[in-house]
């Protein structure tokens, strides 16, 4: 089973500036999603990390809002930029249990609050 | 857009009791996947029923699909306090991604 470490698993951020979350994986994946989490509500995907290509965002999600690194196989980081407090969110990565299974793991999150 | 509706949104119970959780879908789906979440914490496949399957079970855990009427639902049965969780459904976005959908889930208070 894969191990997700996903950092910082919490932070307050001032409005209109960014932070950048980090994941890691223990082993090689081809695709990690990026997903938010309002609060009180379900899972909505921002973005698939492709390596060696630009990241596929879902509609509402922009890249400039949003940027994604996936600079290898086992690495991927989102930045939430130019922070409101509507970003405030709990932001979780996740990758698939194998390869063209949907079954997945997710990262503990990170709970962002925007004041 | 969300894909899957979830009912009840909350659920209180006492522990031994049985919790049911329902989830209805819209599009047609290769597979069905149950998810929980600890305290808005990362989530935890719990199981996987396919479309062609009608019911799978996993320790104290029964799912059940009915493709006609585009719906599953998770029993939990003999529940205890450690239950008590967010529990979602998710269904594949589609034929041949590993993208999901996620339901609104379920807000399960088991009490001792």
């Amino acid at each position: 089973s894969a191990v997700i470490s996903q950092k910082p698993s919490r932070d307050i951020c001032q409005r209109g500036t960014s932070l950048t979350i980090q994941c890691q994986v223990d082993s090689q994946v081809t695709m990690m999603f990026w997903y938010r989490q309002q609060p009180g509500q379900s899972l909505t995907l921002i973005a698939t990390a492709n390596q060696g290509s630009e990241a596929t965002y879902e509609s509402g999600f922009v890249i400039d809002k949003f940027p994604i690194s996936r600079p290898n196989l086992t690495f991927s980081t989102l930045t939430v930029s130019n922070m409101s407090p509507e970003d405030s969110s709990i932001y979780l990565c996740s990758v698939p249990r194998r390869q063209g299974r949907t079954e997945a793991f997710f990262g503990q999150g990170t709970r962002l609050t925007v004041v | 857009s969300q894909q899957g509706e979830e009912d009840p949104q909350a659920l209180s119970i006492q522990e031994g009791e049985n919790a049911t959780m329902n989830c209805s879908y819209k599009t047609s789906i290769n597979n069905l996947q149950w998810y929980r979440q600890n305290s808005g914490r990362g989530l935890v496949h719990l199981i996987l029923i396919r479309s062609n399957e009608r019911e799978k079970h996993s320790g104290r855990l029964r799912v059940t699909l009915d493709t006609s009427k585009k719906s599953s639902s998770l029993l939990i049965t003999a529940s205890r306090a450690a239950d008590t969780a967010s529990y979602f459904c998710a269904t594949d976005a589609g034929y041949n991604t590993d993208k999901l959908i996620f339901g609104t889930g379920t807000r399960l208070q088991v009490f001792p």
